[in-house]
């Protein structure tokens, strides 16, 4: 079985600042994890995903996530937040031949 | 281009109405999903489908179903309709490889806002 635990249901970064967002995840077998985007009144938008290539996957819009076994791990990453950041971010992971299962996301503020 | 489409995007009903909402995708994508997301529980699954005439329940699949009788459509029915499934409704598809792995990477609809009063 797989979960999926985002550290901060909320979290807020001036224009410019480090993006930081936190997922650990649990998994039996080998994961496949994925970053999720959901703007206001809209599907979701996949951002990047891990599938046991590389371990730092780079995504669309300037966000990157390092799969780190050890800690369990797969956070995510822009070095440098702007205003059309602000939206809704989801971790999912998946055993590779099940549905994807997700965190309960994290609400990125970005602030002028 | 091809996509995924939900309609209604928007519904208010009464309790205990037989609702159904409707996914149909244009991706030719042999697996099917339903989720609701409501706030504090992130996006949950209900039913799932791996290709036509299979179906799976999910996480929170009680008093919801589903049937697939083609590639592009999964309607998902409420069969009498509670306040507690007030929730937007989310629809998503993904590939198969070649060798028959479920390609992980699903794409969303626009999602149904639907109030049951």
């Amino acid at each position: 079985a797989q979960s999926v635990t985002q550290l901060g249901s909320h979290v807020s970064v001036s224009e410019g600042a480090l993006v930081l967002l936190r997922c650990n995840y649990s998994s039996s077998v080998p994961p496949y994890l994925f970053w999720y985007v959901q703007y206001p009144n809209q599907g979701l938008q996949l951002l990047l995903k891990y599938t046991s290539a590389a371990t730092l996957v780079k995504g669309i819009n300037g966000f990157e996530a390092e799969f780190k076994k050890s800690e369990t791990s797969f956070h995510l990453t822009k070095p440098s937040a702007h205003m059309s950041d602000a939206a809704e971010y989801f971790c999912a992971v998946s055993g590779g031949n099940t549905p994807l299962v997700f965190g309960k996301g994290t609400r990125l503020s970005v602030i002028a | 281009d091809a996509e995924i489409t939900q309609s209604p995007r928007h519904k208010i009903t009464e309790t205990g109405r037989q609702v159904t909402l409707a996914c149909h995708q244009t991706w030719n994508h042999n697996n099917m999903f339903w989720y609701r997301q409501d706030l504090g529980h992130g996006l949950r699954l209900i039913h799932y489908s791996y290709g036509v005439h299979d179906t799976n329940k999910g996480e929170v699949s009680d008093g919801y179903s589903v049937s697939r009788s083609n590639t592009e459509d999964l309607p998902l029915t409420l069969e009498s309709a509670a306040s507690s499934q007030t929730s937007v409704y989310f629809c998503a598809s993904s590939g198969t490889t070649s060798g028959g792995a479920l390609y992980n990477e699903q794409f969303f609809g626009p999602g149904t806002r639907l109030t049951v009063l």
